[in-house]
C-alpha cells in the first residue's frame, strides 16, 4: 500500500449506530488530519493530531470522536449521528505541521450516509 | 475573518482554449498557498504550493502565481483530462469551494 488509504469506502449508518472509519498513512509523515467535504460547501478541517497528540479541534460536535493510537493510524468513532453529518470524509497527512504549512497528501475518502 | 473564495464556480472549455481560475484570500500573514486537483470521488491531490508574492510555479500545462490578494492557475491548451475541480487552500486549513473545471474535446 502506498499513500494514504481509508476504510471503509462507503458506509450507510442508522442514527443509533455506533461505527468507525480508519484511515492510514504510508509517507513517513507527522501530522495527520481529519475533514468533511460536503457538496457546494469548501472542505471543513476537523481535527489535526501532531505526533499522535491532538493540535486542533474545530467546534465538532461530540458524536464524532477522534483516536491516533500512532503516526501512522488515524480513526474517526461516530455514534448517535444525525442525517446532516451524511458527506465525504477525507483523511489527510503532510511532513509535519507548522503555522506556515505543508502539503498535505490526501486518502480517498469514506463517503458516509446516516439514514 | 480568514477567508478564501474561488471563482468562477464551474467552468467549460474546449480542448486548446486557454483560461485562468482564481482565488482570492483575506488570510492575515499567508505563509502558503497551496492548489489541489480533485477528480470525482477521490481525494485532493496536491498541485502547488507558493510562499511568497511574485512566485510562480509551473506543472505541464498548468501554471499558479500569486499576488499579496489572490493567486491564479492559468491552464494553457488544456485537455480533456484536465477536467476537474481546483481547490486552493492557506496555511491555516481554510479551503475555497473549488472550481469544477470541464474541457470538452
Amino acid at each position: 500500500e502506498t499513500g494514504v488509504t481509508q476504510t471503509p469506502r462507503h458506509l450507510v449508518m442508522g442514527m443509533t449506530n455506533k461505527k468507525s472509519l480508519k484511515c492510514e498513512q504510508h509517507l513517513g509523515h507527522n501530522a495527520m488530519y481529519w475533514y468533511k467535504q460536503s457538496a457546494k460547501k469548501p472542505l471543513e478541517l476537523m481535527f489535526v493530531y501532531s505526533l499522535e497528540e491532538r493540535v486542533e479541534n474545530n467546534s465538532v460536535p461530540s458524536r464524532f470522536s477522534p483516536e491516533c493510537p500512532n503516526s501512522s493510524h488515524l480513526f474517526l468513532h461516530l455514534h448517535t449521528l444525525q442525517p446532516e453529518d451524511s458527506a465525504l470524509y477525507l483523511c489527510a497527512s503532510s511532513q509535519d505541521y507548522r503555522q506556515f504549512g505543508y502539503e498535505q497528501y490526501f486518502g480517498p475518502g469514506t463517503r458516509l450516509t446516516v439514514t | 475573518e480568514d477567508q478564501v473564495t474561488q471563482s468562477p464556480e464551474a467552468l467549460r472549455l474546449q480542448e486548446g482554449e486557454s483560461s485562468s481560475l482564481n482565488c482570492s484570500y483575506t488570510v492575515s500573514g499567508l505563509r502558503g498557498l497551496f492548489w489541489y486537483r480533485q477528480d470525482p470521488g477521490k481525494g485532493p491531490e496536491f498541485l502547488f504550493t507558493l510562499y511568497s508574492a511574485g512566485e510562480e510555479k509551473e506543472k505541464e500545462r498548468l501554471k499558479a502565481t500569486l499576488t499579496k490578494k489572490e493567486s491564479f492557475l492559468h491552464i494553457t491548451a488544456p485537455k480533456p483530462e484536465d477536467s476537474a475541480t481546483y481547490l486552493c487552500a492557506e496555511n491555516k486549513l481554510i479551503f475555497g469551494t473549488g472550481t469544477r473545471l470541464q474541457v470538452f474535446p
